[in-house]
């Protein structure tokens, strides 16, 4: 069981925006704002989108952004494209025992 | 550009060890936190420790004390993940991550993984 909840899928079309959410608690989402979004295709290294709740590294396309509210993250994809079927993860740095960093059990996303 | 090479993949039996390297360039080494983060076939990620290869300082998720020890080499720019006692539940592909300067920054940079088997 993982420490930070996310849906198992979504959907959407090319073109359309989807929201993929991340439940934390006062632990971790509520407290910090050092959650990161993670972009993963099949049989490859996590790619890092989006951090501190909603800065987007160099070189991350601008479809992708970030956002909190409470212990709720969110990350939020504009404009499907079928490149973006891949799964996302969601982290956040947490004091809930050692001071470290976890992680969401990930959201697949399909594009129709 | 930041590169991570890690070592080959592992077949391991039932409380065996093993150890996984992971190798940096393309920054300083010792700037920035290491990680180890796992994952399961077909499951999530797991994060496992940090190590600041300044100090040497590390930090294990709770879940793993006492059978994980990471270490560095900052004469080579190389991190180790040594994992003790291992069970068929630790098959999992084992990344080494660079994070930021501090241990809150984020892990923006990852190795390419190395499948470890454990199985009797």
């Amino acid at each position: 069981q993982s420490a930070l909840t996310q849906p198992a899928s979504v959907s959407g079309s090319p073109g359309q925006s989807i929201t993929i959410s991340c439940t934390g608690t006062t632990s971790d989402i509520g407290t910090y704002n050092y959650v990161s979004w993670y972009q993963q295709h099949p049989g490859r290294a996590p790619k890092l989108l989006i951090s501190e709740v909603s800065y987007r590294p160099s070189g991350v396309s601008n479809r992708f952004s970030g956002s909190k509210s409470g212990v709720t993250a969110s990350l939020t994809i504009s404009g499907l494209q079928a490149e973006d079927e891949a799964k996302y993860f969601c982290s956040s740095w947490t004091s809930s025992s050692t001071l470290e960093w976890v992680f969401g059990g990930g959201t697949q996303l399909t594009v129709l | 550009q930041v590169q991570l090479a890690q070592s080959g993949g592992e077949v391991k039996k039932p409380g065996a060890s093993v150890k996984v390297s992971c190798k940096a360039s393309g920054y300083t080494f010792n700037v920035y936190y290491l990680h180890w983060v796992r994952q399961a076939p077909g499951q999530g990620l797991e994060w496992m420790a940090w190590i600041n290869p300044n100090t040497g300082g590390t930090e294990y998720a709770h879940k793993f004390q006492g059978r994980v020890t990471v270490t560095r080499d900052t004469s080579i720019s190389s991190a180790y993940l040594d994992l003790s006692g291992l069970r068929s539940d630790d098959t999992a592909v084992y990344y080494c991550a660079r994070g930021g300067q501090g241990r809150q920054g984020p892990i923006a940079y990852w190795g390419q993984g190395t499948l470890v088997t454990v199985s009797s």
